[in-house]
């Protein structure tokens, strides 16, 4: 079965300090994995995406993603964060279930706080 | 640049009234979900569909919620009684046929009270 696990439910940074957001994943098979961004009272966001391709995926805002087989990771990094950043943020693997469908596993969530 | 249109964006109701939610996903857009977000929690599917047909609908309470999508384009969610517990964002995504590295792309959500 596939899951997707969010290792901190809270990071706070000062701006200008890089940012690490922690994904670990379980999947029978090759993944499919991404990175939602959520700020208040709105939708969600596509920052990135892995499919299989390179294993360093860019995304936007200065956002990039490591996939690392070897760990089940896909950690979440940025160099330098803004206080634009501040938000929640979504790991999500793309799961096979019987029927033939996809469907996509929402992680709990990390909310990242950014100071002056 | 398309969108994923949601109706309304809050939405204020007593307990065991009815309410609905509308979602019209993007043009062309095969596939379309329903999720359910609670305060500080990840986004859990409700119900997805394969054009008009629903092809999992497993954690839909479905004594009280009912989804349709006639034509597979837009779509509707209700519930009826609200409880108390219902309180939380709707959230509607779309994508083109959900394989395994799609993406899905979302509306700006409805803000359900119940009270």
């Amino acid at each position: 079965a596939q899951s997707v696990t969010q290792l901190d439910s809270h990071v706070s940074v000062s701006e200008g300090t890089p940012v690490l957001l922690r994904c670990n994943y379980s999947s029978s098979y090759s993944p499919s994995l991404f990175w939602y961004v959520q700020h208040p009272n709105k939708g969600l966001q596509l920052l990135l995406k892995y499919t299989s391709a390179a294993t360093l995926v860019k995304g936007i805002n200065g956002f990039e993603a490591e996939f690392k087989k070897s760990e089940t990771s896909f950690h979440l990094t940025k160099p330098s964060a803004h206080m634009s950043d501040a938000a929640e943020y979504f790991c999500v693997v793309s799961a096979l279930f019987s029927g033939g469908y996809n469907k996509l596993i929402f992680g709990a969530g990390t909310r990242l706080a950014v100071h002056p | 640049e398309a969108e994923v249109a949601q109706s309304p964006r809050y939405k204020i109701t007593e307990k065991s009234q009815a309410v609905a939610f509308w979602c019209d996903p993007i043009s062309g857009h095969a596939t379309l979900y329903w999720y359910r977000q609670i305060l500080g929690q990840g986004p859990e599917l409700l119900v997805q569909f394969q054009d008009e047909s629903v092809v999992d609908d497993s954690q839909l309470p479905k004594d009280r919620f009912s989804a349709e999508r006639l034509k597979g384009v837009d779509s509707t969610l209700k519930i009826q009684p609200a409880e108390l517990g219902d309180s939380a964002m709707y959230l509607c995504a779309s994508s083109p046929r959900l394989t395994w590295n799609t993406e899905a792309f979302f509306g700006q959500g409805t803000r359900l009270t119940v009270v």
